[in-house]
């Protein structure tokens, strides 16, 4: 059971490109999250989604698009990426039963120089 | 706006000691879920431990137990005879039901020594 995965693992890239964080579950759970993890800041949520075709904005989504076409992928995309982006992202999903807990990928080292 | 505190950065505990983690939150939720999650070098974010706001009994998982008190919006981990392989990052995490939208604290990292 691969659980939540995301690729690629490490990632550098250059002021001004893009990319995209892929992001797949095969638990068939209904929500899915990107968080990014900042030394001393712990996780901060960028964007989420409660199901397919259904996105919302977290706590920092400046910079960062989201879509859900399918139950299973939750690609982040860089538009045009910033040093400010340089961060650990992690994925996460849950199933949407009250209280559940959240499964995470096992996390992208972005670095943008 | 929901917080969530962890005020030591670090701290460090000797094997088969206990060691207690402190976490700190506020929400005007009366409904919630509280969790411990670990992250060791390995990046990977494992689940330690949750709490149903509910319920006032502690949480227990074998070594691992929380002292939730509502009241003082605390929820704090002890960690009884520690062991070497305990050594990560812990975050304190809340949700209001919708786990699509956890809180984090900013971490404690713990040592574990001989």
């Amino acid at each position: 059971n691969a659980g939540v995965t995301q690729t690629p693992k490490f990632q550098v890239l250059k002021t001004g490109q893009s990319m995209t964080l892929q992001c797949a579950q095969d638990m068939n759970h209904e929500y899915m999250s990107w968080y990014r993890q900042d030394p001393g800041m712990g996780l901060r949520l960028i964007h989420y989604s409660v199901g397919a075709g259904i996105t919302d904005q977290g706590e920092v989504p400046n910079g960062y698009n989201v879509s859900r076409s399918t139950t299973e992928d939750f690609p982040l995309r860089l538009l045009s990426a910033a040093p400010s982006q340089t961060s650990v992202y992690f994925c996460a999903s849950a199933n949407s039963l009250y209280g559940s807990e959240a499964f995470f990928g096992q996390g992208t080292r972005l670095t943008v120089v | 706006a929901q917080t969530v505190t962890q005020s030591q950065p670090e701290m460090s505990v000797q094997e088969a000691e206990t060691v207690t983690l402190s976490c700190t939150y506020d929400t005007s939720e009366s409904d919630y879920y509280l969790f411990w999650y670990k992250q060791p070098p390995s990046r990977q974010m494992i689940l330690v431990i949750r709490q149903e706001a509910y319920k006032q009994q502690n949480a227990t998982e074998n070594r691992f137990s929380v002292n939730f008190q509502k009241a003082a919006k605390s929820f704090s981990l002890k960690i009884s005879d520690s062991q070497l392989g305990d050594a990560a990052m812990y975050f304190c995490a809340f949700h209001t039901g919708t786990a699509s939208k956890l809180t984090f604290g900013t971490g404690t990292r713990l040592q574990v020594t001989l």
